[in-house]
């Protein structure tokens, strides 16, 4: 079946601009997960959803980001007023149940000029 | 954020070579997993330990979850051509839904 995919997968915009990632999980995924990747790095946790709730948003680096789930199934990512260190690439991961294994898309890198 | 201390951070060997790459913490954790990354591509899970003291084996694959619970490695057998990508660590607390990731360990195969 469909593994997670995400949209754009590149994405360029300058400085101070607002920029939207697309994540779509697996089907019948009710658990859903940001990461951000910068260079070189691992993966940094942002937050992950239950259904449409979001119990754990710990890991979102400032006011500018913020992401929703509609449906129980597909998120967006929102960076508003985007700043060059936010440059990385931005990882979705969906699994079946809390707990369960974590399935990633391709992820959407983004680079601000 | 916090991460996981993963060493090597590169290794470049020679096809036919056995690898072996761990990851330490200073925190407990329930659940060690390894991932695979290739360019362009997101994470995909090799193994998983859930047990402290489990040993894990998938093909040439080899992982085990160190008795302390705040360290596990991976040991790669008779590497070939396909091997090559960047393998992370990640670890799980308990009843926590987050992974926290090690840097990455990429790996180089001369042919």
């Amino acid at each position: 079946g469909a593994g997670v995919s995400q949209s754009p997968s590149n994405k360029v915009t300058e400085k101070g601009k607002d920029v939207e990632l697309r994540c779509d999980p697996i089907s019948g995924h009710t658990a859903l997960y940001w990461y951000r990747q910068s260079l070189g790095q691992g993966l940094e946790f942002l937050i992950y959803f239950q259904g449409n709730s979001a119990p754990d948003k710990s890991g979102l680096p400032s006011d500018r980001f913020s992401a929703e789930r509609t449906g129980g199934s597909v998120s967006t990512l929102t960076i508003q007023r985007t700043q060059q260190e936010d440059s990385a690439v931005y990882l979705c991961a969906s699994s079946l149940g809390v707990s369960e294994t974590q399935y990633f898309g391709p992820g959407t890198r983004l680079l601000v000029l | 954020g916090q991460q996981l201390n993963q060493s090597p951070q590169s290794m470049f060997i020679q096809e036919g070579e056995d690898v072996s790459m761990n990851c330490t913490s200073s925190s407990i954790f329930n659940t060690w997993l390894w991932y695979k990354q290739e360019p362009g591509e997101g994470p995909v899970l090799l193994i998983a330990l859930y047990k402290a003291g489990e040993l894990t084996s998938n093909g040439r694959l080899t992982a085990q979850f160190g008795i302390t619970r705040k360290d596990s490695f991976l040991n790669i057998s008779a590497s070939i051509p396909s091997d090559v990508g960047i393998y992370f660590c990640a670890g799980q607390w308990k009843g926590a839904q987050k992974l926290v990731f090690g840097q990455g360990t990429r790996l180089t195969i001369n042919p």
